[in-house]
């Protein structure tokens, strides 16, 4: 099955800098990569996804890169604020129209945004 | 708000015994999955039902099961609960089998003492 290893499990961040965490995945059928924020006391959020014939997508202060080479994909968040603090989780999905699928899951970054 | 219910919130039992968590997913979605999250092991899928069937199953033990039913909602059953079932249980929801966004619910706190 799909291995999605991500790093780092912790970052903390001086308000206004950059974060950036990443992760690997392991099967290359895996085609659809979300990142989910997890805020405490809360389920995760979907903040943005990328699908593997896109290499970067962007939402305002949020984007995601994706190298299907390395089996990598990064989450970048500039101009960081402090409700920014929270889990992201990142995932990786082989889903198959009618048979099912499932999304395998980083093990997660809690990011600190200091103000 | 996503749109996804679970209940109950907190659930607090002893070793041996069965309890039942249900969700029921954002109108519209056809799909409902069972996620385990724990500290050390992060969040494992368990299984996916959409429209009343299995569609696909993690790493469920044997002792865990699940359903859905005709109004979409799903109650997962875990039985002859260990400690190290403690865990925060998860359920979401997605419109097909083939879900490109999925919507959490807030989750149920399990308890086993």
């Amino acid at each position: 099955g799909e291995n999605v290893e991500q790093h780092p499990s912790t970052l903390s961040v001086q308000e206004g800098d950059s974060a950036v965490i990443k992760c690997t995945y392991s099967d290359s059928a895996s085609n659809y990569f979300p990142w989910y924020k997890q805020e405490l006391g809360k389920g995760p959020q979907l903040i943005i996804d990328i699908r593997s014939n896109v290499g970067e997508k962007k939402d305002q202060r949020i984007a995601v890169t994706l190298n299907k080479t390395a089996k990598h994909f990064s989450l970048h968040i500039t101009e960081t604020q402090p409700e920014d603090s929270a889990v992201y989780f990142c995932a990786a999905s082989n889903g198959v129209r009618n048979t099912g699928n499932q999304f395998y899951f980083g093990t997660g970054t809690s990011l600190t945004v200091i103000p | 708000d996503s749109g996804v219910t679970q209940t109950p919130k907190h659930l607090i039992t002893a070793t041996g015994q069965r309890v039942t968590l249900r969700c029921s997913p954002r109108s519209g979605d056809l799909s409902v999955y069972w996620y385990q999250q724990s500290l050390d092991q992060g969040l494992q899928f368990l299984i996916q039902y959409y429209n009343g069937e299995e569609r696909a199953k993690g790493n469920i033990l044997e002792r865990f099961s699940a359903q859905q039913f005709p109004d979409l909602h799903s109650e997962l059953n875990l039985s002859s609960l260990e400690l190290g079932d403690s865990a925060l249980y998860f359920c979401a929801s997605s419109v097909g089998t083939v879900a490109e966004k999925l919507f959490f619910g807030s989750g149920t706190q399990l308890s086993v003492l």
